[in-house]
């Protein structure tokens, strides 16, 4: 089945560390790629979005992530994270930004910084 | 500004029992988008509108799921006859564009089934 994988379930790092956050997907052809983060208690909120030219996407909060459509990653990093980066970052996928607009997102990695 | 508005928060119900979500967007978006998050979860898409017309329902998992938008704001998703399975949180997003991208997502309606 077609789908979006992180493969880092739970991230425990200490302040000022790099982050970086993978994600794959299964779909071929046209993708939108995006990183949604969520702090505890809070919505989900956008990150960074791909949808097409330089690869190197630049998000809010010092994040930024590569789209390598041969790997099919769109990994996201960030060189160095703060306490308050502490949340659930969920990576999404628009598998057909023609003709439909769903997103399909993976299962999530919680990242704890601490102190 | 105001953002994506979802009711209840909270919502206790007992198996069998249909139960009515709100979702508020935020003013003048043309997408609504309604998805289902169980624990531990990525949201999994359930149901897209673009103004009153409902484009995809392909997510919704059974016949008891049912959404709409009749005047192509609030929108209102009903599952009747619950099952402990339907317990999750239920998230509304919209967006100002007809290719509902980026999507701007709600607080949330969390559902526990007894």
């Amino acid at each position: 089945a077609q789908s979006v994988s992180q493969h880092n379930h739970h991230v425990i790092l200490s302040e000022a560390a790099s982050l970086e956050l993978g994600c794959n997907y299964s779909y071929g052809g046209t993708v939108n790629l995006f990183w949604y983060v969520q702090y505890p208690g809070q919505h989900l909120q956008l990150l960074l979005k791909y949808f097409s030219g330089d690869p190197l996407v630049k998000g809010i909060k010092g994040f930024e992530a590569e789209f390598i459509k041969s790997k099919f990653s769109f990994n996201l990093r960030k060189p160095s994270v703060q306490w308050s980066d502490t949340a659930e970052y969920f990576c999404a996928v628009n598998p057909r930004p023609n003709s439909g607009y769903a997103l399909n997102f993976g299962k999530g990695t919680s990242l704890l910084v601490t102190p | 500004g105001a953002g994506v508005s979802q009711s209840p928060r909270y919502k206790v119900a007992k198996r069998g029992q249909d139960v009515a979500l709100r979702c508020d967007p935020i003013s003048g978006h043309v997408s609504l988008f309604w998805y289902q998050q169980a624990l531990g979860q990525g949201p999994e898409f359930l149901t897209y509108f673009q103004n009153e017309a409902q484009l995809d329902k392909s997510g919704l998992p059974s016949d008891r799921f049912f959404a709409e938008r009749p005047e192509g704001s609030v929108s209102t998703l009903k599952i009747q006859r619950t099952q402990q399975e339907d317990s999750a949180v239920y998230l509304c997003a919209s967006s100002p564009h007809r290719g509902g991208q980026p999507q701007h997502f709600g607080d949330g309606t969390r559902l526990s089934i007894l």
